[in-house]
């Protein structure tokens, strides 16, 4: 069965770091683009940041450029979110979400989602 | 600008059918859409990704009485036969190479 799960989330101070990480499984992770994206509290979707399969290509939100980075290890089947100079804005449930097949781009649809993990930002 | 428009909030009652709309702004009115579900204190769900000619390709396991079709820059998520569990937020989403867009999401009350 395909998975993603979230962990990493918890209560951080503003302008301090976190590492998120999404660990798959039941499918072939390193063929796969793959994004994060977040939800604060009673709000929408937004997207954060895409990488391509072999982490060639990376694409981040205005809102997070320059302070997010997005990295994986096709080897430990792990996505990640290095999130640093947190703002209170920054608060959100955080969601990993699979992209298309050999994409090199950020078109398609996320086609399975994780539980999410929750960031708070907070002094 | 890519931007994607949902009304709000729709209510239907249990049993009936009813029709969620995503509009894409002007000069994207080709774009590809996907639709996705998020039930209360849940992570979101794929239903299906519509093309602008109203072909769509659903999820695994999607009930059969989800269903979108296209007309112009909109882009419909039809419910039919509601059930309770269909009450949810609905997220409509659509990219460009570099970017990805979401709707501001329909919040659907089954009376």
């Amino acid at each position: 069965q395909v998975h993603l799960v979230e962990s990493g989330g918890g209560v951080v101070q503003p302008g301090r770091s976190l590492r998120l990480s999404c660990a798959a499984s039941g499918f072939t992770f390193s063929t796969y683009a793959m994004h994060w994206v977040r939800q604060a509290p009673g709000k929408g979707l937004e997207w954060v940041a895409f990488i391509s399969f072999d982490e060639s290509v990376k694409y981040y939100a205005d809102s997070v450029k320059g302070r997010f980075t997005m990295p994986r290890d096709n080897s430990q089947n792990t996505l990640y979110l290095q999130m640093n100079s947190l703002r209170a804005e920054d608060t959100a449930v955080y969601y990993c979400a699979r992209g298309p097949l050999y994409s090199y781009d950020s078109r398609g649809a996320f086609d399975i989602w994780g539980q999410g993990t929750m960031v708070t930002v907070s002094s | 600008q890519l931007v994607v428009t949902q009304s709000p909030s729709a209510s239907a009652s249990l049993g009936a059918s009813v029709k969620l709309t995503c509009t894409l702004s002007s000069g994207h009115s080709t774009y590809t859409v996907a639709w996705h579900q998020q039930q209360p204190e849940k992570g979101p769900r794929y239903l299906m990704n519509l093309n602008s000619d109203g072909s769509h390709t659903k999820g695994d396991g999607v009930p059969d009485r989800f269903s979108g079709s296209s007309s112009g820059a909109e882009r419909y998520l039809t419910i039919s036969s509601l059930q309770p569990e269909d009450e949810a937020d609905y997220y409509c989403q659509t990219w460009g190479t570099d970017i990805q867009v979401f709707g501001g999401g329909t919040k659907l009350t089954v009376l």
